[in-house]
């Protein structure tokens, strides 16, 4: 079966130090991979997702970048973090753009 | 701009009393998916609707696709504290070349018991 890690669960970071979420996914090969942000625990917002190794697209233009160096895993960066970085964040993995999307458990990250 | 509408935003309803929260699409979906997501947890997908007027139950829990396969809705009958959390609506949209699944803003369901 398909299981998908995130981690860290939690994290508090000062203003301007970097970021770096990671995800990875298995049990599967070539999946689309997603990460979200849910701020103020409301609506889902796609930041980056990717089609495979090299390939993210990024729906939002802002503080942070996506990798992915392997096929499975997926990574959120962010050079210097700002307050309005706060938030939930979710990796995610579809088998393809318009499938069921399976969410990690998500990462709380505080910016302070 | 967001072309999955949801509403109602919040639902505050009594233990045992019915709930709906509906989803309206400006373009016709090819299919529509509901999402639950618990407070603290992550959304866990609930179901998927593929057909023109389709009608799928789980439980108390019943899930309608219009016959236009514009809009969607997700009723509870008498809901229990075990349904609280947000619900979410999602279709897929063409952009940039490809679908990608778009997720609704969501209704938070509170249940008093």
């Amino acid at each position: 079966s398909q299981t998908i890690h995130q981690w860290p669960a939690t994290l508090v970071q000062p203003v301007g130090s970097p970021l770096s979420l990671e995800c990875t996914v298995e049990g599967t090969s070539n999946p689309n991979l997603y990460w979200y942000r849910q701020a103020a625990g409301r609506g889902l917002q796609l930041l980056f997702y990717s089609v495979g190794i090299g390939q993210i697209s990024s729906e939002v233009p802002q503080n942070l970048s996506a990798s992915r160096p392997q096929d499975r895993q997926f990574i959120l960066s962010s050079k210097k973090l700002l307050l309005s970085d706060s938030g939930f964040y979710l990796c995610a993995w579809s088998y393809g753009g318009a499938d069921t999307i399976y969410f990690g458990e998500g990462s709380w990250l505080t910016v302070v | 701009g967001q072309q999955v509408m949801q509403i109602p935003q919040y639902q505050h309803v009594q233990e045992g009393e019915d709930f709906t929260t509906y989803c309206n699409s400006s373009t016709t979906l090819s299919n529509i998916q509901w999402y639950k997501q618990r407070p603290g947890g992550h959304p866990v997908f609930l179901i998927q609707l593929v057909k023109s007027g389709e009608v799928k139950k789980q439980k108390r829990l019943t899930f309608q696709f219009g016959e236009a396969k514009k809009n969607s809705s997700l009723h509870i009958t008498a809901t229990q504290t075990t349904d609280v959390g947000t619900y979410f609506c999602a279709g897929p949209y063409s952009g940039a070349g490809s679908y990608q699944l778009t997720f609704g803003k969501g209704t938070k369901l509170s249940v008093i018991p």
